[in-house]
């Protein structure tokens, strides 16, 4: 299969630890983030997303947590499972003038997560 | 959330050949987006495709490189010209639904030999 991950970081965990992947973020008028997993041979996959107007956000198992001030992002995985290894990316999206989403996301360089059983 | 199918799944072809990569959802969507994915790397976006209009390519991203098709809210095509071996690579579209989410279809594995 595709060598995804040979210039990736790398998170290994055990089996029923919590998961913390960051993330930085470059562009300080990025309003929308989303988390994706990415697993070999898929498309990425929706996780969880956050506005800028919040600082934290909860989903099932998984919490991302926003810090505007220093421009970065993190994702956490609680009890994380070996089904939860894959590659995460953070994306970042801005928003234009009048609203208008540019629906044009900036992807980070990813983490690969391996949970061992 | 959408269903994004995309056509082919995977294709190994020759350098100087062109490639259409089909992307379909299952829903209408105002804006599609095709994305690259080179061997090790994260994402990078190629195009916004727009239905109706011409595609709006990204720096390094040329129509006659990467045409592009928009012809009705559920499907889209990109077409890679004229391969190289460093064309190879995963080709992603997504959709943008509900306000802002982005979801993406399985990709299409491209090897150029």
């Amino acid at each position: 299969g595709e060598s995804v991950g040979l210039h990736l970081p790398t998170l290994s965990v055990q089996e029923g630890d919590n998961s913390i992947i960051n993330c930085a973020y470059s562009n300080s008028a990025s309003d929308y983030f989303i988390w994706y997993k990415q697993e070999s041979g898929k498309g990425p996959q929706f996780i969880i997303d956050i506005r800028s107007n919040m600082d934290k956000r909860q989903g099932q198992r998984v919490t991302v947590l926003l810090n505007k001030t220093v421009k970065h992002l993190s994702l956490q995985i609680a009890a994380t499972q070996p089904g939860d290894s894959a590659v995460y990316f953070c994306a970042e999206n801005s928003r234009g003038a009048g609203g208008t989403s540019y629906g044009k996301l900036t992807f980070g360089q990813g983490t690969i997560l391996t949970v061992h059983p | 959330s959408a269903v994004i199918s995309q056509k082919p799944s995977r294709d190994i072809c020759q350098r100087g050949t062109s490639l259409t990569i089909q992307c379909q959802v299952d829903s209408q969507v105002t804006m599609m987006f095709w994305y690259r994915q080179q061997p090790g790397q994260s994402l990078t976006l190629i195009a916004t495709a727009n239905q109706g209009s011409e595609a709006t390519y990204e720096s390094g991203f040329v129509i006659d490189k990467f045409p592009i098709s928009r012809p009705n809210l559920t499907f889209s095509t990109l077409t890679v010209s004229n391969m190289s071996p460093e064309d190879s690579s995963i080709y992603l579209c997504s959709v943008e639904a509900g306000r802002d989410e982005q979801f993406f279809g399985p990709g299409t594995r491209l090897t150029v030999l």
